[in-house]
């Protein structure tokens, strides 16, 4: 069965601090995508990442970062040098091959204080 | 380009009642995806909607239903209202066809509140 684990319900940092946000997913398929998205007081759903399951390659954008680790079924996410802009829940989603559902986290709720 | 956008943005009705949701995809996307999202939670996968059929559905009963016409538009369709169907209700857009994995854009979502 497909299933993403945010352990991280709420983080608090302080501005300028680096943060890291787990995701762990399980499945059963070879190919699967994953998937962040960062939802802001406002309530929409910003797209911020897709990775695929071949491709382990980390992703850096500017102040964000991905890890995706195969061996530890985790593709974690990095903030550097946070700003209060980037409090939001962020949730970490997967999609096995041939089903186009998006099985979601529960999302992590990030404070940033400045 | 056009995002995705939703009407109405909130909603109060009554138990029993039934209710229509409106999503406008973004343009050039063909594929509409509908989600539930109860307050604290991850939003759950309803149905998904290509080129005016369904392509997919989550763990909804029947009475959460669905269209999509030619324009790609589509509406979320519940009836016989329950309480536990208070929730943040999301629709999104991407390019793509059957069993075709592409990054979804959200709309602001509709906030339905049943009393």
């Amino acid at each position: 069965a497909q299933k993403v684990t945010q352990a991280q319900t709420e983080i608090s940092v302080v501005e300028k601090e680096d943060v890291t946000l787990d995701c762990v997913y399980e499945t059963r398929d070879t190919t699967y995508y994953l998937f962040w998205y960062k939802q802001p007081p406002s309530g929409e759903l910003v797209f911020l990442i897709r990775r695929n399951s071949f491709d382990e390659q980390n992703e850096i954008s500017g102040r964000y970062s991905w890890n995706f680790q195969k061996s530890t079924s985790s593709f974690n996410f990095t903030i550097t040098a946070s700003q209060v802009v980037d409090s939001a829940v962020y949730f970490c989603a997967l999609s096995e091959g041939s089903n186009y559902q998006l099985i979601w986290g529960a999302g992590t709720k990030l404070i940033i204080k400045p | 380009e056009t995002g995705v956008t939703q009407s109405p943005t909130h909603l109060i009705k009554t138990r029993g009642q039934q209710v229509t949701l409106r999503c406008s995809s973004q343009s050039g996307h063909n594929t509409v995806s509908w989600y539930q999202q109860a307050l604290g939670q991850g939003p759950q996968f309803i149905f998904q909607y290509y080129r005016e059929e369904e392509n997919g559905r989550g763990n909804f009963p029947p009475r959460f239903s669905g269209l999509q016409f030619p324009n790609y538009s589509s509406e979320l369709n519940v009836n016989a209202l329950e309480l536990d169907d208070s929730a943040l209700y999301l629709c999104a857009s991407s390019l793509g066809g059957l069993a075709t994995i592409r990054e979804q854009y959200f709309g602001p979502g509709t906030r339905l509140t049943v009393t």
